[in-house]
């Protein structure tokens, strides 16, 4: 099956700074979204991306599909970012079925 | 965007006992569902997929009999755990697309704890 690996697994932050974090995937896709993972564990829908570049305020995405990765910025970071961060991925012609990512846990400190 | 709302949020049953988890899309229909589940500090894994009107479709590893789904409307999907054992504590995250049938939206989830 298709592999999702993101990158870095765990990230701390100082309230303020910038980061990238990264989606590889094995296959070609026809959809890619990002999740942010609040403590609640309450799935909050970041981006709708299954190719090029998208913002919504501080946060960022970009999809490049031909060479099968994203890119979350995350600019400015806040300690409400604070959370696990997944993409997940629908392989084309699977049903709709999202195939999550590993996550990257970010925790911003002030 | 759509909403999906699942119930209950949190539940501690006795082992031997069965629970039901439903998961209701709110401003939409949807003809499939998904129900995931979580251990902690990991992923997502898919269990299965709840089609309206017909049998789910579980991936490889879980049990039909265990875990069963049953979606008898366009607005509503439910999943029992039968014969609950600790080991099926765990967090339990239902999934519905939006009428586009591009985004997928997810319910809150539930937190099962079996004692």
């Amino acid at each position: 099956g298709i592999q999702v690996e993101q990158s870095p697994p765990d990230l701390i932050l100082q309230e303020g700074a910038n980061s990238t974090l990264r989606c590889n995937f094995s296959d070609s896709v026809n959809n890619l979204q990002w999740f942010h993972q609040n403590p609640w564990g309450q799935l909050i829908n970041l981006f709708y991306i299954p190719s090029g570049t998208k913002q919504n305020g501080r946060l960022s995405a970009t999809t490049v599909a031909t060479e099968r990765y994203s890119l979350l910025y995350i600019s400015s970071s806040q300690t409400t970012d604070s959370g696990v961060y997944f993409c997940a991925v629908m392989l084309t012609g699977t049903a709709s079925k999202l195939t999550f990512g590993t996550g990257t846990r970010l925790q911003v400190t002030l | 965007g759509a909403v999906v709302s699942q119930h209950p949020s949190r539940v501690i049953c006795k082992s031997g006992t069965s629970v039901k988890i439903e998961c209701r899309s709110l401003d939409f229909q949807a003809t499939t569902m998904f129900w995931y589940r979580q251990f902690p500090k990991q992923s997502l894994m898919l269990m299965a997929t709840s089609n309206e009107g017909s049998k789910a479709t579980y991936e490889q590893g879980v049990e039909k009999d265990k875990f069963l789904i049953n979606h008898a409307s366009l607005t509503l999907s439910t999943l029992t755990v039968t014969s609950a054992h600790p080991e099926d504590s765990s967090f339990y995250i239902c999934s519905a697309r939006d009428q586009t049938n591009t985004e997928a939206f997810f319910g809150q989830g539930t937190r099962l704890t079996v004692v």
